[in-house]
Parts: C-alpha cells; structure tokens; sequence
C-alpha cells in the first residue's frame, strides 16, 4: 500500500524559532497533500491544500505567513512553522492523493511539536 | 471546515460488549471512511464505504450508510480493551477530485476489562 512518512515525528523548540516538518510519498507521486493540525482531544482541522509547483491553498483562519507551506517535488511537501509559539504546540498531520485512486488519501504518521 | 458530527462524543463499555458510534455529515459525498487514532499517535484506517454501497463488514466492525439521512454508524461488536481509541469518521465530497478528507469530531471510546 501507499507508504507516507513524516520527518520528525516529533520536535520541541523555543518560543520564536522555526521548525519545519517534512511530508513525503514514499512508493507513489503525490500531485496533491493536505496539512491537518490537531489540539489534544479535538478533530482534525484541515490548515491547508498544496499542490505540486503551486501555491498552498489556506483555510480560513490559518495564517500563510506563519505556517509556509512548499510542495517542490510529487513526492515532497514540508511545512514550517515560522516564530513558533506555545499555541503553535500541536500534532501536525499530512496527507497525499496520489494520480491514482480517485478516493484514496493517505495519512502520514503525525508530528508531534512542542513550543516552550 | 469540518462536517461530520459524531455521536456520542465519549462511550464507555465492559469488555465483550458492542459499540455504536453515528456520525452525520453536511454535503453530498463520494465516500466516508473511519477511523481509529490511539492517544497521541496517528490514524488508523478502518474502512470505506462508498455513496451508493449501504453496509459494509470486516472483522468485527460493521458500518452503515443512509445517503438520504446523511447519517453512517460505525458497530464494532464484542469489544476488547485493545479497541480503545477516538474513532472518527470523514467524509470525501462529490465531484471533487482534490479535496481532502473532512473530519468529524469524533468519539472517545473507552472498553473496560
């Protein structure tokens, strides 16, 4: 089955620094991944759409500035947190669609961040 | 956004017994698909049922969906302790190629030994 990773799989910083976070489709080309962010004991709340070779698409409320999202290559999104700060403290969560499977996304296995 | 409403949000029952979670949803849809996510890791597929199928089975987890109702429920019959988990559902929307999965709130459930 369609492998996604994520990288790291969790990661603590101090307050004002960047952290980026690494999506990747392991055995299939990715032409679309999602960005989920979860607070504990909640749903996931879908952050952003990105497509290979363009700009993210952003939910409403998710600031594009703060949270940069890049999708380079159909196998590679990552997404960085920029000036994190202890509210950014989250489990991350990517997914992929792949050119195949019309119903078919794919589930990284989460980051953990903490901002102190 | 988020769509589908689950139902109860917390349940907890004695090993052996069966659990019913109801999920609800907003738009027209493709398919709903399951979910199991144990605390702080990630999710687990369970399964899929597509817009036109109406029960779907495997292993001990039994799924329904009612199109006119835009309601599913998940089953999972004679419970163990190892199924404790937030189960969620989430749903694909119709025609739309590239949107991405929409996730309910979700139901904590607790099997007690």
């Amino acid at each position: 089955g369609a492998v996604v990773s994520q990288h790291p799989s969790w990661v603590i910083c101090k307050s004002g620094t960047s952290v980026k976070i690494e999506c990747r489709s392991l055995d299939f080309q990715a032409t679309t991944m999602f960005w989920y962010r979860q607070f504990p004991k909640q749903s996931l709340m879908l952050m952003a759409t990105s497509n290979e070779g363009s700009k993210a698409t952003y939910e409403q409320g998710v600031e594009k500035d703060k949270f940069l999202i890049n999708h380079a290559s159909l196998t590679l999104s990552t997404l960085t947190v920029t000036s994190a700060h202890p509210e950014d403290s989250s489990f991350y969560i990517c997914s992929a669609k792949g050119q195949f499977g019309f119903y078919e996304q794919y589930f990284g296995p989460g980051t953990r961040l903490t901002v102190t | 956004s988020q769509q589908g409403e689950e139902d109860p949000q917390a349940l907890s029952i004695q090993e052996g017994e069966n659990a019913t979670m109801n999920c609800s949803y907003k738009t027209s849809i493709n398919n709903l698909q399951w979910y199991r996510q144990n605390s702080g890791r990630g999710l687990v597929h369970l399964i899929l049922i597509r817009s036109n199928e109406r029960e779907k089975h495997s292993g001990r987890l039994r799924v329904t969906l009612d199109t006119s109702k835009k309601s599913s429920s998940l089953l999972i019959t004679a419970s163990r302790a190892a199924d404790t988990a937030s189960y969620f559902c989430a749903t694909d929307e119709r025609n739309s190629g590239n949107t991405p999965l929409v996730f309910g709130k979700g139901t904590r459930l607790s099997v007690i030994a």
